[in-house]
């Protein structure tokens, strides 16, 4: 079955030190991935898709097939970066996205 | 682009009221999802559709819950008889065959 793990639901770090979100999915076929971010009481919104390989707002993730991770990893956090962070997986020639449950990361001054 | 658009932002109703969503998707966008983000269980699918068929509803919590999607610009999720455990934040999306999926703000549900 598809699936997609977060296993942290909170995440707490202060200014300035490294941060790396988990996820891991479940999935035999060739997966596309994807983080979203919600920032407070506002809609989600794409910040990174593996295929683009690019880095947002110092944000970047690696898909890693051999470990079925893609894990979200920023080496300075800021108290902006504080937001709800969603990981989440396409299957192939699917319209739908699954979600993991979600980290809450919180970036202490 | 006005993007997703979701109404009502808040409802606040008593259990057994009927309950009606609103979305309006992205114009162009084909596919249109309905969401619903809880504390526990983050965000689940409820239902999405292409070209407004219903392709998967498996998501659709029981038969309380319904939706339609009558035509390309407008779609309804529908809660009838609502219960306080249906109360979250339901969020509507939409994307095309090119893009990547687009939220709306979200609907928040309180059911006393």
């Amino acid at each position: 079955a598809q699936r997609v793990t977060q296993p942290e639901k909170l995440l707490s770090v202060f200014k300035g030190a490294p941060v790396e979100l988990k996820c891991n999915y479940s999935y035999s076929g060739s997966p596309e991935l994807f983080w979203y971010v919600q920032y407070s009481r506002q809609r989600l919104q794409l910040l990174l898709r593996h295929i683009s390989r690019e880095s947002i707002k110092g944000f970047t993730a690696d898909l890693n097939k051999g470990e079925t991770s893609f894990h979200l990893k920023k080496p300075f956090a800021q108290e902006e970066d504080s937001a709800m962070y969603y990981c989440a997986l396409r299957v192939d020639s699917s319209y739908k996205l699954i979600f993991g449950s979600g980290t809450r990361l919180l970036v202490r001054p | 682009d006005a993007g997703v658009i979701q109404s009502p932002r808040h409802e606040v109703t008593e259990m057994g009221q009927e309950v009606t969503l609103r979305c309006k998707p992205i114009s162009g966008h084909n596919s249109l999802f309905w969401y619903r983000q809880t504390m526990m269980r983050g965000l689940e699918l409820l239902i999405y559709f292409n070209n407004n068929v219903p392709i998967d509803d498996s998501g659709m919590p029981e038969d309380r819950f319904s939706a339609k999607m009558p035509n390309a610009s407008f779609s309804t999720l529908k809660i009838q008889p609502s219960e306080p455990r249906d109360s979250a934040v339901y969020f509507c999306a939409s994307r095309s065959q090119y893009s990547v999926i687009h939220f709306g703000n979200g609907t928040r549900l309180t059911v006393t």
